[in-house]
């Protein structure tokens, strides 16, 4: 099956500007999550949803960041306006919505704040 | 939240079998015992998850102590390849489940 796709692989940006990833996840899984990884750490989930609607957003910073999924499909994942500390790796997963199922990742959007 | 504690760091040789292991005291009788592993600069990648009995598949095998207190996972026979970042985290029931990575173990494996 093909993987989880996400783009852009890489992004470079200065502070106070925005910028959004997008993530394409396996056909037929309902469940959707975005991770932030910053460099030397696990990834840090930020958000879940559940085909279109949100499931957890706790650990979203809410002031700045975005998430749709509007048909239960693609999801977009903005930042508005970016900080330095933004920089770090942006995960997309997505997996079935049983316990008994792996996850699948993207490889990831490196994001850059200068 | 559901935790995990695994070493820092492992060191093995190539073409030798790896034991990762894992203690996750505060496990509940649902919740689901998934291991990930990270290889620089790539996206975490499922290996294998299992409930209560051991489970095998063509990446690796997982070895669950029978009161789920603990689990290890194993690799059979370590390449290079191997080399990553192994994650053990219990996947838990509720809707929000979302997987809370911890640091995980640095496997190093010598040619």
């Amino acid at each position: 099956e093909a993987g989880v796709a996400q783009s852009p692989r890489y992004k470079i940006i200065e502070k106070r500007q925005s910028v959004a990833f997008w993530c394409n996840p396996i056909s037929g899984h309902a469940t959707l999550y975005w991770y932030q990884q910053i460099l030397g750490q696990g990834p840090k989930l930020l958000i879940q949803f559940q085909n279109n609607g949100v499931v957890d957003d706790s650990q979203l910073p809410k002031d700045r960041f975005s998430a749709e999924r509007l048909k239960g499909v693609d999801s977009t994942l903005k930042i508005q306006p970016a900080k330095l500390e933004d920089s770090a790796v942006y995960l997309c997963a997505s997996s079935l919505s049983t316990l008994n199922y792996g996850y699948t990742f993207g490889s990831g959007t490196r994001l850059t704040v200068v | 939240d559901a935790k995990t504690t695994q070493p820092n760091s492992m060191e093995s040789n190539e073409e030798e079998p790896v034991h990762l292991p894992c203690n996750h005291s505060t496990i509940s009788g649902t919740d689901y015992i998934h291991w990930y592993r990270q290889l620089p600069s790539q996206g975490p990648e499922y290996v294998i998850h299992g409930l209560t009995s051991n489970v095998n598949n063509r990446m690796a095998s997982l070895a669950i102590a029978e009161d789920r207190k603990s689990s290890t996972l194993i690799l059979h026979r370590a390449t290079l390849r191997d080399a990553a970042v192994y994650y053990c985290i219990l996947r838990v029931g509720g809707g929000a489940d979302g997987l809370t990575f911890g640091k995980g173990t640095h496997l190093i494996i010598q040619p």
